[in-house]
């Protein structure tokens, strides 16, 4: 069973408004990663880490998302202005380093932006 | 950008086997094979995830075709639990993303 904790389980903004959503990998994973489902169920991925350090992120992610994963505290995804597009559940993983290694999710973050 | 193949959906009764199959003909030599399922409301869930060799854990065997251009989760006696979308993925090193397709519906029934 997954221990990857993800904080808050629902947040709603208004559009313009900062969105932040935390994550706490499992213990001993050094690779997070960051996706986004949408109501139609499709997946997008937004940025890993490998520790501290980005190792991949898509152009969305590089405009108006910032994340980071801090050593010592939660990673967090943040959504600088929400926009009614970013209405979706955010699902954070981590990862052991190695070849076939498992990625465990959270429960992720239903964010709704009215 | 998926390269695995399911059908999608398939259906099943309580206290079945179910065979949920997956083509993947462009395989890399490095890519391993995972299995994940997914309810509503809640994140996807691991199930299994092989190389070459067949797999078998608490949830599932895993069965890889010795080509590794397909495979096939076995599920032993379904039940209304295991009703979810089962999503096949290859994945290369660690640090990959995942990369879901529309997956395959299994749907149980009394």
């Amino acid at each position: 069973n997954s221990k990857v904790i993800q904080t808050p389980r629902y947040l709603v903004k208004g559009q313009g408004q900062k969105a932040k959503m935390r994550c706490i990998p499992e213990k001993g994973h050094p690779v997070v990663f960051w996706y986004q489902q949408n109501k139609n169920n499709e997946f997008k991925f937004l940025i890993n880490f490998q520790n501290q350090e980005v190792l991949q992120q898509i152009d969305m992610t590089e405009k108006r998302f910032s994340a980071e994963c801090p050593s010592n505290s939660p990673c967090s995804l943040e959504i600088q202005s929400s926009e009614a597009g970013d209405s979706a559940l955010y699902l954070c993983a981590s990862s052991p380093w190695g070849g076939g290694a498992e990625q465990f999710f959270g429960p992720g973050t239903r964010l709704t932006v009215l | 950008d998926a390269k695995t193949t399911q059908p999608d959906s398939m259906e099943s009764t309580e206290g079945e086997t179910v065979h949920l199959p997956c083509s993947h003909a462009t395989i890399s030599g490095n890519e391993y094979i995972y299995w994940y399922r997914q309810v509503p409301l809640q994140g996807p869930e691991y199930v299994t995830h092989g190389l070459q060799q067949n797999t078998t854990n608490s949830m599932a065997f895993l069965a890889i075709a010795s080509d590794r251009k397909s495979s096939t989760l076995i599920l032993p006696h379904v039940s209304l639990r295991d009703a979810a979308v089962y999503h096949c993925i290859l994945r290369g090193s660690s640090g990959q993303k995942l990369v879901f397709g529309q997956g395959t519906i299994l749907k149980v029934y009394l």
